[in-house]
């Protein structure tokens, strides 16, 4: 299986800030990756996909980037409303696996 | 618009099944590849099983690949999760998905049915 590794495991920020959220898997997945933004109690709701277009009615800070085995997401202006788990996906083969999330908070 | 519904959670005991089941509606479910995912309590998503449009291709994660099968019944638009022989690592928090096709990607999910396995 392929292994998705997320860091930091925690990460807090001041509103305004920038905030990038790595995400490394254990092979090349190419550019099979989706990022999902889980807020405390909720269902996940996706985020980008193809690890770099972002999916439809998500706000333009959210944005992806990388391929191959390293990827990131970043969100330009931290809002109080992005307190969430961010979690990478891979759609590589199966099975699909995700990271085991990154957790923003607001400092 | 589209809601998916899942159903079937409780509590059993090791080595028991359950059958989780999850309604939809609000488009047309007969042309969508259909997931389930799981969340231990406090812990990351896993990803569970698929099954095709058609209910032909299936794919199980390995921890569950021979005790859990995933079906649909289009006909009722509803999707399935037989779950045999329940180990205590398998309490979760189970959602239905669906595949945002063209590959990849969960774009719609439930919101989830709780199953815990205690002896």
């Amino acid at each position: 299986d392929i292994q998705m590794t997320q860091s930091p495991s925690t990460l807090s920020a001041s509103v305004g800030d920038r905030v990038t959220i790595s995400c490394r898997a254990s092979q090349s997945i190419s550019g099979y990756l989706a990022w999902y933004q889980q807020k405390p109690g909720k269902a996940p709701t996706l985020l980008i996909y193809d690890a770099s277009t972002l999916q439809s009615g998500v706000p333009s800070r959210f944005s992806g980037s990388g391929s191959g085995t390293e990827f990131t997401l970043t969100i330009n202006s931290l809002q109080p409303d992005d307190v969430a788990t961010y979690s990478c996906q891979h759609y590589s083969s199966y099975p699909w696996t995700f990271g085991q999330g990154t957790k923003v908070e607001i400092k | 618009q589209v809601q998916l519904v899942e159903s079937g959670g409780g509590v059993v005991r090791p080595g028991s099944s359950l059958r989780l089941s999850c309604a939809a509606s609000g488009f047309n479910f007969n042309t969508y590849s259909m997931h389930w995912v799981r969340q231990a309590p406090g812990k990351g998503l896993q990803w569970v099983a698929i099954v095709g449009y058609d209910g032909g291709d299936r794919y199980y994660a390995s921890s569950v690949k021979g005790r859990f099968t995933i079906s649909r019944d289009n006909s009722k638009n509803t999707l399935y999760l037989q779950m045999d022989s329940l180990r205590a690592e398998d309490a979760a928090v189970y959602y239905c998905s669906r595949d945002r096709g063209d590959w990849g990607g969960l774009d719609y999910w439930g919101l989830g049915t709780l199953v815990t396995v205690s002896s």
